[in-house]
């Protein structure tokens, strides 16, 4: 069975500052999707990146980006140029191919503070 | 477009009562899922519906909880009765637009709604 870890409970970052979030997981599969989710107090889950295992290149948006890297089964966020509205749970999850309709799994997420 | 709506927002009841939950998905998707969240974790999926076909429910907790989705639209979860571990956030996301929207949603994509936040006293 696949398993997403973030040993990262709690990260603090400075506005306008870089962040880095950690995520591994384990899988047998060869082909999956990974994404990023950030949950504000609202609990409206958000989808902030995702990253197709079969693409080397690395996702971004805008201030958010990914360094995936497949044989160490690791998958972290980088935030850059923090920003206030940045402060939520940010969750790591994994999805199995080929359908289009495979459940989450989800890590334990990280609380990112952001301070002014 | 409207997102992934759910209703109560927040429900309060005793333990051994009953309580259900609402959501409607996205117009035209097919796929809906319900997640269970407990405090402090990340989501766990209770079960998956493929139009009105259950998918997957292996880690629902069939004593207890039951989910419907008519007309493959709407769906309900229902707990009956509640224990104190049900406490929790109850989301429902929804994805896979048949005919994906022209430079619109990525078609893997699941939506969320803003969760019902249920506690069991």
């Amino acid at each position: 069975a696949q398993t997403v870890t973030q040993s990262q409970p709690e990260m603090s970052v400075q506005e306008a500052e870089t962040v880095t979030l950690s995520c591994t997981y384990d899988t047998s599969e060869s082909d999956y999707y990974l994404f990023w989710y950030k949950q504000p107090p609202s609990r409206q889950m958000i989808l902030v990146i995702r990253q197709e295992a079969y693409k080397q290149q690395n996702a971004t948006e805008n201030r958010f980006s990914v360094n995936f890297q497949k044989a160490a089964k690791s998958f972290s966020l980088k935030i850059s140029d923090s920003q206030l509205g940045d402060a939520a749970m940010y969750f790591c999850a994994y999805r199995s191919p080929p359908s289009n309709t495979g459940k989450l799994i989800f890590g334990q997420g990280t609380t990112l503070q952001v301070k002014p | 477009e409207a997102g992934v709506a759910q209703s109560p927002r927040y429900k309060i009841i005793e333990k051994r009562q009953s309580v259900a939950f609402w959501c409607n998905p996205i117009s035209g998707h097919a796929t809906l899922y319900w997640y269970q969240q407990i405090l402090g974790q990340g989501p766990k999926l209770l079960i998956q519906f493929q139009n009105n076909g259950v998918v997957d429910d292996s880690q629902l907790p069939k004593d207890r909880f039951s989910a419907e989705r008519l007309k493959g639209v709407d769906s309900t979860l229902k707990i009956q009765p509640a224990k104190l571990e049900d406490s929790a956030v109850y989301l429902c996301a929804s994805s896979f637009r048949r005919v994906p929207l022209a430079g619109g949603e990525k078609i893997n994509e699941q939506f969320f709604g803003p969760g019902t936040r249920l506690t069991v006293l």
